[in-house]
C-alpha cells in the first residue's frame, strides 16, 4: 500500500496566520491526492481534489498544490473555523490510502 | 439538499454480524461509487470498501484487513448501499462512514459523507 505521511502531526497558530501542512508519497501518485478536513465529532469534508483543484463550496483562503510524492495544503489568512484535523489521501492505488492527519490548533 | 445516512450501528459481539446501512437523497445514486470508511476512536481515517456505481457493473472491492469477513452490497432502486459485516473482532470498533466516490487513477476520493454510526465490537 501507498503510504502517506503527514507533517506536522500537530501545529499551534493564530487567527490570521498562513499556515501550510505537508503529505508526503512512499510512491509517486502523480496528482491524485486529495485533502479533508475534520472537526471533531462530524465527518471529514473534501477541500481541495487532484492536488490543486477547490472543491465547490470551499474558501478560496485553501489552496493544494505538488505533483509526485511531495503535496501541501496552504491556508492563506487562518479563521476560527479553521481549527480542526487534516487528512490527505492518495487515490492513485488502490487500496486508497490517507495520512495520520494535522491536528491545528490555536 | 444532497446527503447520505447511515443506520445499523450498535454494540456486538465478537464473531458475531451486524449489517450497516447507507441511504442516498437528491443526487441519481445508480451513478456513484458508494465507499465505506471507518475511523477507530481516536485515530484516523481507514478505507474499507467499496462498490461502484452502474457504469462499472456495481463491482467491489475491499481492504486487505476486511477481505472475507465484509461484504458491500447495493440496492439502486432504493437508493441504499450495505455493509454485512461478519465474524467481527475488537479492531473493528469504530465510527464507520459512507461516502459518495470521484474516480481517480485507480481509487476513488470522496465527496460527499455521511454522518457516522459507531460500531463497538465487545463482549
Amino acid at each position: 500500500d501507498i503510504l502517506m505521511t503527514q507533517s506536522p502531526s500537530s501545529l499551534s497558530a493564530s487567527v490570521g496566520d498562513r499556515v501550510t501542512i505537508t503529505c508526503r508519497a512512499s510512491h509517486s501518485v502523480s496528482s491524485w491526492v486529495a485533502w479533508y478536513q475534520q472537526k471533531p465529532g462530524k465527518a471529514p469534508n473534501l477541500l481541495i481534489f487532484q492536488a490543486s483543484s477547490l472543491q465547490s463550496g470551499v474558501p478560496s483562503r485553501f489552496s493544494g498544490s505538488g505533483s509526485g510524492t511531495d503535496f501541501t495544503l496552504t491556508i492563506s489568512y487562518l479563521q476560527p473555523d479553521d481549527f480542526a484535523t487534516y487528512y490527505c489521501q492518495q487515490y492513485s492505488y488502490f487500496p486508497s490510502t490517507f495520512g495520520q492527519g494535522t491536528k491545528l490548533e490555536i | 439538499e444532497v446527503h447520505l445516512v447511515e443506520s445499523g450501528g450498535g454494540l456486538e459481539q465478537p464473531g458475531r454480524s451486524l449489517r450497516l446501512s447507507c441511504t442516498g437523497s437528491e443526487f441519481t445514486f445508480g451513478d456513484f461509487a458508494l465507499s465505506w470508511l471507518r475511523q477507530a476512536p481516536g485515530k484516523g481515517l481507514e478505507y474499507v470498501g467499496l462498490i461502484r456505481g452502474k457504469g462499472f457493473d456495481k463491482t467491489p472491492d475491499y481492504a486487505a484487513s476486511v477481505m472475507g469477513r465484509f461484504i458491500i452490497s447495493r440496492d439502486d432502486s432504493k437508493d441504499v448501499a450495505y455493509l454485512q459485516m461478519n465474524s467481527l473482532r475488537s479492531d473493528d470498533t469504530a465510527i464507520y462512514f459512507c461516502a459518495r466516490g470521484r474516480r481517480g487513477l485507480l481509487a476513488y476520493y470522496f465527496d460527499l459523507w455521511g454522518q457516522g454510526t459507531l460500531v463497538t465490537v465487545s463482549s
